[in-house]
């Protein structure tokens, strides 16, 4: 079975300050897929990133960054100089790559609180 | 602009009653999705479907029912058999079987009910 674990239920911090957020899976595929998605407070979930099992070259884009580690089993996600914008709660999830039905395991979410 | 459009957006139903929520995407997408969402616990699969006239359950599916009668729409009833339906509700899409793929979600419809 695929578990996603975000252990950080809400971070608070102050703008311009970097975050981490922490994201630790299990699975048993060879092949996987791990996601970042950003729920604002308007709902809508929104794709950020996807990196398959195979890649684990790290990722930038702007002030994102991703760090995939496989030894660690964890996909953790910076963001650099945090503005209030970046309030949101941001979900990891997985997808094996075995075939079949595409049925996603998402952790619980991590609410990042930027205050001005 | 191709998307999921869900509705409606607010839904406040009396106690006893069955809602149908609206999940309608114009992606051309093959697999489409329910979750519920409720505060801390991320979100749980109700039904999803990955062809027209199939559907298979997911992890809380006891007090909701499908259908997916055209490719483009997957509505959701909530039953009045679910004892807790007062949540937040998000339908997805996604293109293909493989994993490779992003979800696209719809804005949600959150469900109170009185």
């Amino acid at each position: 079975a695929q578990k996603v674990t975000q252990a950080q239920t809400e971070i608070s911090v102050v703008e311009k300050e970097d975050v981490t957020l922490d994201c630790v899976y299990e699975t048993r595929d060879t092949t996987y897929y791990l996601f970042w998605y950003k729920q604002p407070p308007s709902g809508e979930l929104v794709f950020l990133i996807r990196r398959n099992s195979f890649d684990e070259q790290n990722e930038i884009s702007g002030r994102y960054s991703w760090n995939f580690q496989k030894s660690t089993s964890s996909f953790n996600f910076t963001i650099t100089a945090s503005q209030v914008v970046d309030s949101a709660v941001y979900f990891c999830a997985l997808s094996g790559g075995s075939g079949g039905s595409y049925i996603p395991t998402f952790g619980r979410g991590t609410s990042l609180i930027v205050h001005p | 602009d191709g998307g999921i459009t869900q509705s409606p957006k607010y839904l406040f139903r009396k106690e006893g009653q069955n809602v149908t929520l609206s999940c309608e995407q114009n992606l051309n997408h093959d697999a489409m999705y329910w979750y519920r969402q409720d505060p801390g616990q991320g979100l749980r699969l109700i039904y999803y479907s990955q062809i027209v006239n199939d559907f298979q359950k997911g992890d809380i599916a006891e007090g909701y029912s499908v259908s997916r009668e055209k490719k483009e729409s997957f509505p959701l009833t909530v039953t009045s058999a679910q004892k807790n339906p007062t949540a937040f509700y998000l339908c997805a899409s996604l293109t293909s079987l493989a994993g490779a793929n992003e979800q696209f979600f719809g804005p949600g419809t959150r469900l109170t009910v009185l």
